[in-house]
């Protein structure tokens, strides 16, 4: 299985300031056939499901404010939040789709400080 | 509006079955995989297992903790997915999501709580 490993575990931004996270999975998730990174980011407020930002890596949902950008390639993977907004606070999570079983990382709880 | 809701959740105990449903709209259902993730309560997200299309002879495949227990089905006739839940165990206790794998994971239904507890 591949394994997701996030960091920090939690992270204080505050509002206006930028937020990093960072994605290790424990094998490449580029795909050699069509050369994309099978990552996907998500967000998940309080009480609510988690919502897709993020597929290949770095390609944004439509409807996520571009303040959101990811990167990385193989096994590194970053998110960034430019630019911290109040409705940013949520559990990040990452998630390979490259192979079964498709693992989550443990999640990144951001919050204001 | 693509829009996936969960039934079926509630309270069952040890080593009972459940069986919980996802009922899919404004979605090309049948050319979707239909997976399903659990969270335990404060916990993270966990992948339980996802099923192909049917032209894809709707292959099925599941996560380790669940396999030989869990059974995923669908009916494109309705446009629903269906997790059969046997054998359960406490640790199996945890808000259940439908969601459609396309580009990653998305929609994704609100979610129905499955409770085991004698």
């Amino acid at each position: 299985d591949i394994v997701m490993t996030q960091s920090p575990d939690s992270l204080a931004v505050s509002l206006g300031e930028r937020a990093t996270i960072n994605c290790k999975s424990s094998q490449s998730v580029l795909h050699s056939s069509d050369s994309n990174n099978y990552l996907a980011w998500y967000q998940q407020r309080p009480g609510q499901p988690p919502k897709l930002l993020i597929f290949w890596a770095s390609t944004r949902v439509s409807g996520v404010p571009d303040r959101f950008s990811a990167s990385g390639s193989r096994t590194d993977f970053t998110l960034t939040i430019s630019s911290l907004q109040a409705e940013d606070v949520a559990v990040y999570y990452c998630q390979q789709y490259y192979s079964s079983p498709y693992t989550f990382g443990q999640g990144t709880e951001l919050e204001i400080k | 509006e693509v829009q996936l809701v969960e039934s079926g959740g509630g309270l069952v105990k040890p080593g009972g079955s459940l069986r919980l449903s996802c009922v899919a709209s404004g979605l090309t259902f049948t050319k979707a995989w239909m997976t399903w993730v659990r969270q335990a309560p404060g916990k993270g997200l966990e992948w339980v297992g996802r099923i192909k299309t049917n032209s894809e002879g709707a292959t099925t495949d599941y996560a380790a903790p669940v396999k030989g227990r869990f059974t995923i089905s669908r009916d494109d006739s309705k446009n629903m997915v269906y997790l059969q839940m046997n054998s359960l165990k406490t640790e199996d206790t945890a808000f259940y999501y439908c969601t459609a794998q396309q580009l990653g994971f998305d929609p994704w239904g609100q979610g129905t709580l499955v409770i085991v507890s004698s």
